[in-house]
């Protein structure tokens, strides 16, 4: 079983199209990330939850909407997506926001917007 | 607020070679730190982590690490690279308590040839 799932794998959109992104996470955590990794491979975190409570909003455009049903998902929404949306999104989940606790890194989904 | 440098950004070793990544951070408390493997068009998994205790932790693969308090630093060695161990390599840190999010360094390329 894989423990933290995304999907799709790849989405590939025109600019102004609006598209969202899955994950889900079956290892029990309480936390889970949105990451955006640009083509440097540097990692910015964009939002974490901590038991469908939102507790981190980086700056990141009112165009990135997160939803989290229950604390195994969240779910990353993009409207108006532009040429600079395109990169990799990383989801993770880990078992608390802070302490010696390790995250654990979904497959990620490489967006290109055209 | 915290942060984390990686001074080497690209590595080029021969197999068989010993690799050291430099890795230090600056947060006035205390601190769990944390490397992270992403191989080539994977996800980020963990490498090895400290806490607490005994500050050289070792990991998978045979790499390890040395916490350094005084020097801040956090730097991730191993003694033989394999072609296998080509990949991204990124030091994190989170603090011990309250909300507080994961910061990644720049992330070092490994390139190993054989």
């Amino acid at each position: 079983d894989t423990a933290v799932s995304q999907t799709p794998k790849y989405l590939v959109t025109q600019m102004g199209n609006d598209k969202s992104i899955k994950c889900e996470q079956n290892l029990g955590h309480d936390t889970m990330y949105w990451y955006k990794q640009d083509s440097k491979k540097f990692l910015k975190i964009m939002f974490s939850y901590n038991n469908k409570e939102l507790i981190i909003n980086e700056t990141v455009p009112n165009r990135f909407s997160p939803k989290s049903p229950d604390k195994a998902h969240l779910n990353l929404h993009i409207n108006s997506l532009e040429l600079g949306d395109s990169a990799v999104y990383f989801c993770a989940s880990s078992q608390a926001t802070s302490g010696p606790y390790e995250q654990y890194f979904g497959p990620g989904t490489r967006l290109t917007v055209t | 607020a915290q942060s984390v440098s990686q001074h080497n950004h690209h590595v080029i070793l021969s197999e068989a070679a010993s690799l050291e990544l430099g890795c230090n951070y600056s947060y006035g408390g205390t601190v769990n730190l944390f490397w992270y493997v992403q191989y080539p068009g994977q996800h980020l998994q963990l490498l090895l982590k400290y806490f607490s205790g005994d500050p050289l932790v070792k990991g998978i693969k045979g790499f390890e690490a040395e916490f350094i308090k005084s020097k801040f630093s956090f730097n991730l060695r191993k003694p033989s690279v394999q072609w296998s161990d080509t990949a991204e390599y990124f030091c994190a840190v989170n603090a011990n308590w309250g909300y507080q999010k994961v910061t990644f360094g720049i992330g070092t390329k490994l390139q190993v040839i054989p």
